[in-house]
C-alpha cells in the first residue's frame, strides 16, 4: 500500500522561501504530482516528477529522491495569494496516471 | 475553452437516500475519474472511467457507482446514503493519449454533499 505523510501547517512570510516535505512509503509509483488547492476550490497541477532530481517551473520547484523515499516543493518569492494547502501524491504502477494516492495536504498560510 | 464542469456544487441529503453527481470533462479529455475529499483531508480516488466502462477502483464499497456516457460525461451514484459520507466530490478528467500533458489532472470545482 501506500502511506503519504506531509506537515499538517506551515506558516512563512510574504516574499521568503518555503519547502514543503513529503514522505512516502510506497510499492513502486510512476510519479510524485504536486497539486495546489485554494479554499473552496478544485486542485490544481503544480508539478510532476518521474525521475530523481529537481524539477522546476517558475517560482515553484519539485524534488524526487526515490531511495529516500522523499520529495519536497520549494516556494519562491512567496506571495500571499499562495496561501493554500498542497497536496502531495503519487500515481502507483497499478493505476495509471488517473489513479492518485494523495496525502492530507500542507496549509500554508503567507503574512505580510 | 471550459474545464471540467460539475454539478450540482451542493447538496443535502438524509440518511439511506441516493444521490446522483454528474461531471463533464475538459474538452479533448477521453478519461474521467472521481475522487472524495472529507474536510481536511486530501482526495481518495473512488474510481476511474474511460470507453464507457470503470477500469479502476479504490477501497469503496459497492454502494458507490458510475457510468460514463458516450459522449465523455460521467455520474458518481452513491446509495443507502450515510452520515460519514458527508464530503467534497471532485471530478478530475485527462487524455488517454498523455503526451505532454503526463501526470496532470484537471478537476472540476466539486460537489459537496452533507448528509444529514
Amino acid at each position: 500500500g501506500q502511506n503519504i505523510d506531509q506537515p499538517t501547517e506551515m506558516t512563512a512570510t510574504e516574499g521568503a522561501i518555503v519547502q514543503i516535505n513529503c514522505t512516502y512509503q510506497t510499492s513502486g509509483f510512476n510519479g510524485l504530482f504536486w497539486y495546489q488547492q485554494h479554499a473552496g476550490e478544485a486542485p490544481t497541477f503544480l508539478s510532476y516528477n518521474v525521475l530523481d532530481g529537481l524539477e522546476e517551473k517558475g517560482r515553484f520547484s519539485s524534488f524526487l529522491s526515490r531511495s529516500k523515499g522523499y520529495s519536497y516543493l520549494l516556494l519562491k518569492e512567496l506571495q500571499m495569494k499562495d496561501s493554500a494547502s498542497y497536496l502531495c501524491a503519487v500515481s502507483p504502477f497499478s493505476g495509471g496516471y488517473n489513479k492518485l494516492i494523495f496525502g492530507a495536504g500542507t496549509r500554508l498560510a503567507v503574512h505580510p | 475553452d471550459a474545464g471540467v464542469t460539475q454539478s450540482p456544487t451542493h447538496l443535502i441529503k438524509t440518511r439511506g437516500q441516493q444521490v446522483t453527481l454528474r461531471c463533464s470533462p475538459k474538452s479533448g479529455h477521453d478519461t474521467v475519474s472521481w475522487y472524495q475529499q472529507a474536510l481536511g483531508q486530501g482526495p481518495q480516488f473512488i474510481f476511474q472511467y474511460y470507453e464507457e466502462e470503470e477500469r479502476q477502483r479504490g477501497n469503496f464499497p459497492d454502494r458507490f457507482s458510475g457510468h460514463q456516457f458516450p459522449n465523455y460525461s460521467s455520474e458518481l451514484n452513491v446509495n443507502a446514503l450515510l452520515l460519514g459520507d458527508s464530503a467534497l466530490y471532485l471530478c478530475a478528467s485527462s487524455p488517454r493519449d498523455r503526451g505532454l500533458y503526463a501526470g496532470e489532472l484537471f478537476f472540476g470545482e466539486g460537489s459537496r454533499l452533507t448528509v444529514l
